[in-house]
């Protein structure tokens, strides 16, 4: 149990176009989706954190108006890279919460975005 | 600020036992995870400490001291298919569930 698949498992796009990537939990609702990107030899960066029903909270340097998140059901939210840069290529990553008692993230297996 | 610092890389020897650090802030301190990442795929969860002490599963271990900061990971009879990033990440807060990752370990098995 606690599958979270993304989809697509990669993309490449031209510069100023938009992306999304979405972040399902397979078989569990998940009340709480975060959304990290990781660079090539980095760590997980934490972008901003959704709740099902309400707005995303980002991290401080996460423009919200560049990077667009809906968590529209306890088991789908989507990003939307919008009008991306070659800076945003990276590798994006959701991760989801159960409802409360447990206490570990499952992690899709990521996005791996280039924007020429 | 909440820093947490695990040694870039670690190469051990294949049946062997390594044990990979972990420190952090402690104020604020609510649980801390041991994450294995292979390249280019999603971080797979080993294991959560948040009382002090010794917690075994199978292979792997991990200890927290809450008092110094402190936590390792310990891999024993290791296997080259062991050879991945070990990322700890720390949970800060009362109710929160936010994770701050730190760098991770690379740890190369060889034979």
């Amino acid at each position: 149990g606690a599958v979270v698949s993304q989809h697509p498992s990669w993309v490449i796009c031209k510069s100023g176009t938009s992306v999304k990537i979405e972040c399902r939990s397979l078989d569990f609702q998940a009340t709480t989706m975060f959304w990290y990107r990781q660079f090539p030899k980095q760590s997980l960066m934490l972008m901003a954190t959704s709740n099902e029903g309400s707005k995303a909270t980002y991290e401080q340097g996460v423009e919200k108006d560049k990077f667009l998140i809906n968590h529209a059901s306890l088991t789908l939210s989507t990003l939307t890279v919008t009008s991306a840069h070659p800076e945003d290529s990276s590798f994006y990553i959701c991760s989801a919460r159960r409802l409360a008692g447990v206490y570990e993230q499952f992690f899709g297996p990521g996005t791996r975005l280039t924007v020429l | 600020g909440q820093n947490i610092d695990q040694p870039t890389e670690m190469t051990a020897t294949e049946g062997a036992i390594v044990q990979i650090n972990c420190t952090y802030q402690t104020s604020g301190f609510n649980g801390l995870f041991w994450y294995q990442q292979h390249a280019g795929e999603a971080p797979t969860f080993l294991s959560y400490n948040v009382l002090d002490g010794l917690e075994e599963k199978g292979r792997f271990s991990s200890f927290l001291s809450r008092s110094k900061g402190y936590s390792y990971l310990l891999l024993k009879e290791l296997q080259m298919k062991d050879s991945a990033s070990y990322l700890c990440a720390v949970r800060w807060g009362a109710g929160s569930y936010q994770l701050t990752f730190g760098k991770g370990t690379k740890l190369s098995v060889i034979p």
